[in-house]
């Protein structure tokens, strides 16, 4: 089973310019996360998706952070612009349905992340 | 809201010696707890997970976990480490029936030789 794929693996640009992330879940997975972990810390909830639809983008910066699941399949997070504090791992992970009845709390499968650093 | 504590930020500890990795949690409700490890140059994976019932749980690579309400914690252990666990290690909690997961700051394990 393919895992969760996450493009570039690196990226450095310059602050006030702007960066795409890609990510693609495992097939099946209805619910799609991305995560902001900085250096030191641990993963912070960016966003959740269910299949299309947000659940939680609660602590997204929305003036600078957007992100779309079309399809409810793959994701793309955007920062424009970017700023010094954006440099970080961002981590896309995915788990089953919710209401499923496979559904296993807490078993979030994660990508090998993206890793911004803005100069 | 619920929230994750990992007491130490690093452990350095000795090839073949035990290893107790702290976390605490605070929560007004019921909780799923679980432990994550993250490899260098790695994503994060699912180490073990307390959903309910016994309180002591076992997890890959020989980890295991016990789930201590009254303190709310939920310490990580392994009697023998190898240095094949050099990993940093993240606590995490959920609200019961809910797919949010909080995770705290992690906790570095050093292996020595």
């Amino acid at each position: 089973e393919a895992g969760v794929a996450q493009s570039p693996r690196y990226k450095i640009i310059e602050k006030r310019q702007s960066v795409a992330f890609w990510c693609n879940p495992i097939s099946g997975h209805a619910t799609l996360y991305w995560y902001q972990q900085i250096l030191g810390q641990g993963p912070k909830l960016l966003i959740q998706f269910q299949n299309n639809g947000v659940v939680d983008d609660s602590q997204l910066p929305k003036d600078r952070f957007s992100a779309e699941r079309l399809k409810g399949v793959d994701s793309t997070l955007k920062i424009q612009p970017a700023k010094l504090e954006d440099s970080a791992v961002y981590l896309c992970a995915s788990s089953l349905d919710l209401a499923g009845a496979q559904w296993r709390p807490g078993e979030l499968f994660f990508g090998e992340g993206s890793r911004l650093t803005v100069l | 809201a619920q929230s994750v504590t990992q007491l130490d930020s690093q452990v350095p500890v000795f090839e073949e010696a035990p290893v107790e990795l702290r976390c605490n949690y605070s929560s007004s409700v019921s909780v799923y707890l679980f432990w994550y490890v993250q490899y260098p140059n790695q994503g994060l994976q699912l180490l073990l997970k307390y959903l309910s019932g016994s309180t002591l749980v076992k997890g890959i690579n020989g980890f295991e976990a016990e789930f201590n309400k009254s303190q709310t914690s939920f310490h990580l252990r392994k009697p023998s480490v190898h240095i094949s666990d050099t990993a940093e290690y993240f606590c995490a909690v959920s609200v019961e029936g809910y797919d949010k997961i909080i995770f705290g700051k992690g906790t570095r394990l050093h292996i020595l030789p």
